[in-house]
C-alpha cells in the first residue's frame, strides 16, 4: 500500500463550479500536509500549508485535514481556466530530516 | 516563500554525454536538498536526497554511478547525468526544504539524442 493515494483523473470541471480534490494515506504520523500546484512542464508550487487537523482558507482555496479519517481535501471554489492544472498532495510527520511523501497528482481542466 | 532555481532549464545533449543540473536555494541555506524526475503526466519519482557535508542517499533503482550528486554548499545541490542516453530523457526537478513545507526549483527539461 501507498504511503499518499491520489486519484489522478483526470478530472474536468466548468468555470465557476467547485473543484474537490482528496487523498487519503496511511501513516498515522503525518502531521503536515501540503498542496502543490504544477503547470505543465513547470516545477511544484506550494499552495496550502496545514499542520494537524483542521481547514485553512486562503482565497478561493480551502483545504481540510482530517486525521480520524486520514483524508485531506483542497476545495476550489469559482474555479477559472488558469486553474487548470496538476494538483499533488504531500504529507510529512514531524523529525524526520524533511522526509515528504507526495501523492501522484490529480490533473483538472477547467473549461471556460 | 522560498525560492528555488535551477540551471540550466532546458538541454539536448548527444547520447554517450554528461550534463550537469544545479540547483540553488536563493534566499535560505539547505542542508538537504531532494532530486526528483518526472516523466510526462506521471507524478515526481524522487532519485534521491542530497545532503550538505556527506554522501548523497539514492532511493532504491536509482544507479549511483549514474546520476551523481554533489551538495557542494548550504546552497548548492548538483546533479550530473553520467553518459547519458534518450532513456534519461525526462524533467528534473529539485526541492528543498523550508520551514513550512518544501519548495521546487522550476525544473530542468533534458532531451537526450
Amino acid at each position: 500500500q501507498k504511503e499518499v493515494e491520489q486519484d489522478p483523473g483526470p478530472l474536468s470541471v466548468p468555470e465557476g463550479a467547485i473543484v474537490s480534490l482528496n487523498c487519503t494515506y496511511s501513516n498515522s504520523a503525518f502531521q503536515y500536509f501540503m498542496w502543490y500546484r504544477q503547470y505543465s512542464r513547470k516545477g511544484p508550487e506550494l499552495l496550502m500549508y496545514t499542520y494537524s487537523s483542521g481547514n485553512k482558507e486562503d482565497g478561493r482555496f480551502t483545504a481540510q485535514v482530517d486525521k480520524s479519517s486520514k483524508y485531506i481535501s483542497l476545495f476550489i471554489r469559482d474555479s477559472q481556466p488558469s486553474d487548470s492544472a496538476t494538483y499533488l498532495c504531500a504529507m510529512s510527520p514531524p523529525n524526520t530530516g524533511n522526509q515528504f511523501y507526495f501523492g501522484t497528482g490529480t490533473s483538472l481542466t477547467v473549461i471556460p | 516563500g522560498a525560492v528555488v532555481s535551477q540551471h540550466p532549464s532546458w538541454v539536448i545533449c548527444k547520447s554517450g554525454t554528461s550534463v550537469k543540473i544545479e540547483c540553488r536555494s536563493l534566499d535560505f541555506q539547505a542542508t538537504t536538498m531532494f532530486w526528483y524526475r518526472q516523466f510526462p503526466k506521471q507524478s515526481l519519482m524522487l532519485m534521491a536526497t542530497s545532503n550538505e557535508g556527506s554522501k548523497a542517499t539514492y532511493e532504491q533503482g536509482v544507479e549511483k554511478d549514474k546520476f551523481l550528486i554533489n551538495h557542494a554548499s548550504l546552497t548548492l545541490s548538483t546533479l550530473t547525468v553520467t553518459s547519458a542516453h534518450p532513456e534519461d530523457s525526462s524533467f528534473y526537478i529539485c526541492s528543498a526544504p523550508s520551514g513550512r513545507g518544501q519548495f521546487f526549483g522550476p525544473g530542468t527539461r533534458l532531451t537526450v539524442l
